[in-house]
């Protein structure tokens, strides 16, 4: 079955600390893969995705991701954490041509001062 | 430019009765979903459309209804509500299946539903 997993529920890190955000899927095939932010009370906001060619993507607000086949994951990273950074994250995937978008449970961040 | 606004925001209703969440966006998107959000299992996608006058069952569309007879907006519905349907609800959009394909959801900011 398809499914996506975040494998941590809630991240603390101290603020100038770096993260990294785990993401594992698992399709048949290579999907598209994106994460997103939530603030509280808000919607979501797309960080970053990745479609194909160079595994390492660049996003707003200073994240990156990796994608690496062999280990069917999409984890996303930041060198130095801003208290402003506590959100909650979601991965999530798609087919090209699937309508359907799949989220993983989330993360949810805490920064420490 | 509003985008994907949502209306109401928040909502209580006793077990059985009725509502609608709208959804109403601003840029021309053919696509729109309505997805739910419960604690530790992420966003769910419920219904979804491609286009005007168009509707697709989701994840977990049982007890839920939609239409979209207007581009602009699309319409959540609960016939009889029930306190599994507790949930903050979302509304999203985007371009059309290439575009999906391009990843960006434009979400509302979410109708928070709590039945009794």
């Amino acid at each position: 079955a398809q499914s996506v997993t975040q494998p941590d529920i809630h991240i603390t890190v101290s603020e100038g600390a770096s993260l990294e955000l785990r993401c594992n899927y698992s399709y048949g095939a290579t999907p598209y893969l994106f994460w997103y932010v939530q603030s509280p009370g808000q919607g979501l906001q797309l960080l970053l995705k990745y479609f194909s060619g160079d595994t390492l993507v660049q996003g707003i607000k200073g994240f990156e991701a990796e994608f690496k086949r062999s280990q069917s994951s999409f984890n996303l990273r930041k060198p130095s954490v801003h208290w402003s950074d506590a959100a909650e994250y979601f991965c999530a995937v798609a087919m090209y041509n699937n309508n359907d978008m799949r989220f993983g449970a989330g993360t949810r961040l805490t920064v420490k001062p | 430019n509003a985008g994907v606004t949502q209306t109401p925001k928040f909502r209580v209703l006793k077990t059985g009765q009725s509502m609608t969440l709208l959804c109403a966006q601003d840029m021309n998107h053919e696509y729109m979903y309505w997805y739910r959000q419960d604690p530790g299992m992420g966003l769910r996608l419920i219904h979804y459309s491609v286009g005007e006058g168009t509707t697709a069952k989701g994840e977990v569309p049982d007890g839920y209804n939609v239409s979209r007879l207007k581009k602009q907006n699309f319409l959540l519905g609960l016939e009889s509500a029930a306190p599994s349907q507790t949930s903050v609800y979302f509304c999203a959009s985007s371009y059309s299946m290439r575009a999906l394909g391009a990843g960006e959801l434009f979400f509302g900011e979410g109708s928070r539903l709590t039945v009794l």
